[in-house]
């Protein structure tokens, strides 16, 4: 199984502001994905990070506002831009490890002032 | 958009009672998985059951596929106040994306 750090677990930004959240898997792994968990919701997925080239982002996520970066095989980043109120939630780096498992970082707990 | 939706939302049951969740889904899969969540962090996977699969067991949980219905469920069988989380149901689609979509959850907390 993959072990995954995500730092940090959490921080208060003021609006306006970025936030970049640094995944880090202790193993070479094909695919990362970034999720967003939004208050008592269930999780969302905002990209998969691509090794060396644009992330795919789902449907109401734009790169402008969610910038990721994925410089080799084991390391991510996804930066929140611009941000607001609303940006407050969990982000949740994951990896697709052997047979199809997902494994997950421990989040980052966000909350925009 | 979301793929699986979960019930019961909430589940409140006494140690060592069953518990069983079902989560539906809309269109075809090449599996689906259950995951757990303590207090909304990180999520830990407890059970992969593929398309062409019926039901697999893994220590207290059973997991049944229905493809005909497009839903699922999972048993905690004999539980304990540790199984207190939220359990989702993700669903890679059949195109093979290897991408996993999350369905709505069920909040279980199971009472000493």
């Amino acid at each position: 199984s993959a072990v995954i750090s995500q730092k940090p677990s959490r921080d208060i930004c003021q609006r306006g502001t970025s936030l970049t959240i640094q995944c880090q898997v202790d193993s070479q792994v094909t695919m990362m994905f970034w999720y967003r968990q939004q208050p008592g919701q269930s999780l969302t997925l905002i990209a998969t990070a691509n090794q060396g080239s644009e992330a795919t982002y789902e449907s109401g996520f734009v790169i402008d506002k969610f910038p990721i970066s994925r410089p080799n095989l084991t390391f991510s980043t996804l930066t929140v831009s611009n941000l607001s109120p609303e940006d407050s939630s969990i982000y949740l780096c994951s990896a697709l490890g052997q047979n199809e498992k997902l494994f997950f970082g421990s989040g980052t707990q966000l909350s925009v002032l | 958009s979301q793929q699986g939706e979960e019930d019961p939302q909430a589940l409140s049951i006494q140690e060592g009672e069953n518990a069983t969740m079902n989560c539906s889904y809309k269109t075809s899969i090449n599996n689906l998985q259950w995951y757990r969540q303590n207090s909304g962090r990180g999520l830990v996977h407890l059970i992969l059951i593929r398309s062409n699969e019926r039901e697999k067991h893994s220590g207290r949980l059973r997991v049944t596929l229905d493809t005909s219905k497009k839903s699922s469920s999972l048993l905690i069988t004999a539980s304990r106040a540790a199984d207190t989380a939220s359990y989702f149901c993700a669903t890679e689609l059949a195109t093979r994306t290897y991408k996993y979509i999350f369905g709505t959850g069920t909040r279980l907390k199971v009472l000493a």
